[in-house]
């Protein structure tokens, strides 16, 4: 049991370039979120999803496109890469109902410039 | 826009000394959770409250949900070097159905030896 897995740690991209976050979870978790943290902030939520074939836009989803085509993998694809996108992705999933708690994995850690 | 904000924003305390952490919002939301975060790593639940006016212990942290569910707090009573890290509070909006979480703006504490 694995529980929620990013890849890569780390890439560094340059302006315009395209690329897309890997994200899975073996939990058989419905819920599933993509965010960013700025350094020395909070998360704000990209992307969302509560089932396999549905998303829906967080607080801040522009530049960042996503899928669900099964229920363990949710890739974050960013499209048009920009400086603004300079950030730490965190990719997190939750079960239904009787649990609240969010598993986080361990983060990817990205560099625009 | 439904906002967390905690305060203060940095702590830096000696070992054993008490502090409290606050998290306020005008909005009611149907849980609240607290997350610490380790640098290079993603936030780890602490605690989960549900019932406005709930208080939950665990070992030296305590938490409290407002009344009104629309703020909370975490107290640690002798604070010792590990409880050093980011410690996020995070809400789901009331009525929203969606598993939907806002972060607050995250405290950052230091327990210095």
């Amino acid at each position: 049991n694995a529980g929620v897995t990013q890849t890569p740690k780390f890439r560094i991209l340059k302006i315009g370039q395209s690329m897309t976050l890997q994200c899975a979870q073996d939990m058989n978790h419905n819920y599933m979120y993509w965010y960013r943290q700025d350094p020395g902030m909070g998360l704000k939520l990209i992307y969302y999803s509560v089932g396999a074939g549905i998303t829906d836009k967080g607080e801040v989803p522009n530049g960042y496109n996503v899928s669900r085509s099964t229920t363990e993998d949710f890739p974050l694809r960013l499209e048009l890469a920009a400086p603004s996108q300079t950030s730490v992705y965190f990719c997190a999933s939750t079960g239904d109902g009787l649990s609240y708690e969010q598993y986080f994995g361990p983060g990817t850690r990205l560099t625009v410039t | 826009t439904q906002l967390l904000e905690q305060s203060p924003q940095f702590l830096s305390i000696q070992e054993g000394e008490n502090l409290t952490v606050y998290c306020n919002s005008s909005s009611v939301f149907s849980s609240l959770q607290w997350y610490r975060q380790e640098p290079g790593e993603g936030p780890v639940l602490l605690v989960t409250v549900v019932t406005g006016g709930e208080v939950k212990k665990l070992k030296r942290l305590t938490f409290q949900f407002g009344d009104a569910r629309k703020d909370s707090s975490l107290h640690i009573t002798a604070a010792q070097p590990g409880d050093t890290g980011l410690y996020l509070c995070a809400g789901e909006p009331a009525y929203s159905g969606t598993y939907k979480y806002i972060f607050g703006t995250g405290t950052r504490l230091k327990v210095l030896a």
